[in-house]
């Protein structure tokens, strides 16, 4: 059981807006900077975002995040059949002095 | 371009040892704040990460899985070898080497395609 919750799926249609959240706690998101990652089926995760709202170079702008408190999101608008996968949050822990990942939410594109 | 290939056996037996190979390109491990780690997944499970090694040879592991643990570099080569010993069928699982750009946060630039290990007599 990971130390950092998110929704173990979440769905849209084509060209809605979708949240999945990440919570934790003061040690860990409360504390520390968020990233999220995209894990296509069948591929190796790919960092989305870092340090709770940046995106790397290449990642569209449909992709945001934010966080508030204990708990982070992750914001996909204008959702596309592609955007189907897993996505993973992550952060570090003070308590556990660990990098903790949340279990991962899968997103299914109707 | 920055790719990670992991390389190392597809089966292991349960009290064995398992030895993974990072070859890199596209950076150096020996520039300042880079690091490169191993993260795995076990079947339709979370992300679990394992260790990382810095440019200037700072090690750093989970804590549950330290004391089973080593991580060595030879950036000469571009390689990074991630020892894990005491295999068991719960260790089963892809094994991914991590690209860190900068110590400064913990987010992981790039990523192996992974490799997957099964731990079976």
């Amino acid at each position: 059981q990971s130390v950092v919750t998110q929704p173990p799926s979440a769905s849209g249609t084509p060209g809605q807006k979708v949240t999945i959240s990440c919570s934790g706690s003061r040690s860990n998101i409360g504390s520390n900077f968020v990233y999220w990652y995209q894990q296509l089926p069948g591929a190796a995760p790919k960092l989305l975002i870092y340090n709770n709202d940046e995106r790397p170079s290449g990642v569209p702008d449909r992709f945001s995040g934010s966080k508030s408190g204990t708990s982070a999101s992750l914001a996909i608008s204008g959702l596309r059949s592609e955007d189907e996968a897993d996505y993973h949050c992550a952060t570090w822990d003070d308590s556990l002095t660990d990098l903790v990942f949340g279990g991962g939410t899968k997103l299914t594109v109707l | 371009q920055i790719t990670l290939k992991e390389s190392g056996p597809t089966v292991v037996k349960p009290t064995q040892t398992l030895t993974l190979t990072c070859t890199f390109s596209g950076f150096s491990l020996s520039t300042s704040g880079v690091g490169v780690g191993w993260i795995r997944q076990p079947p339709g499970k979370a992300l679990e990460w394992l260790a990382l090694i810095y440019w200037d040879d700072d090690k750093r592991f989970s804590p549950s899985l330290k004391s089973r643990l080593t991580i060595t570099k030879d950036t000469s080569k571009n390689h990074v070898v991630l020892t894990m010993t005491n295999m068991d069928p719960v260790d089963t699982a892809t094994y991914y080497c991590v690209h860190r750009q900068t110590e400064k946060d913990h987010r992981f630039n790039n990523w192996g395609q992974g490799t997957l290990v099964t731990v079976s007599s």
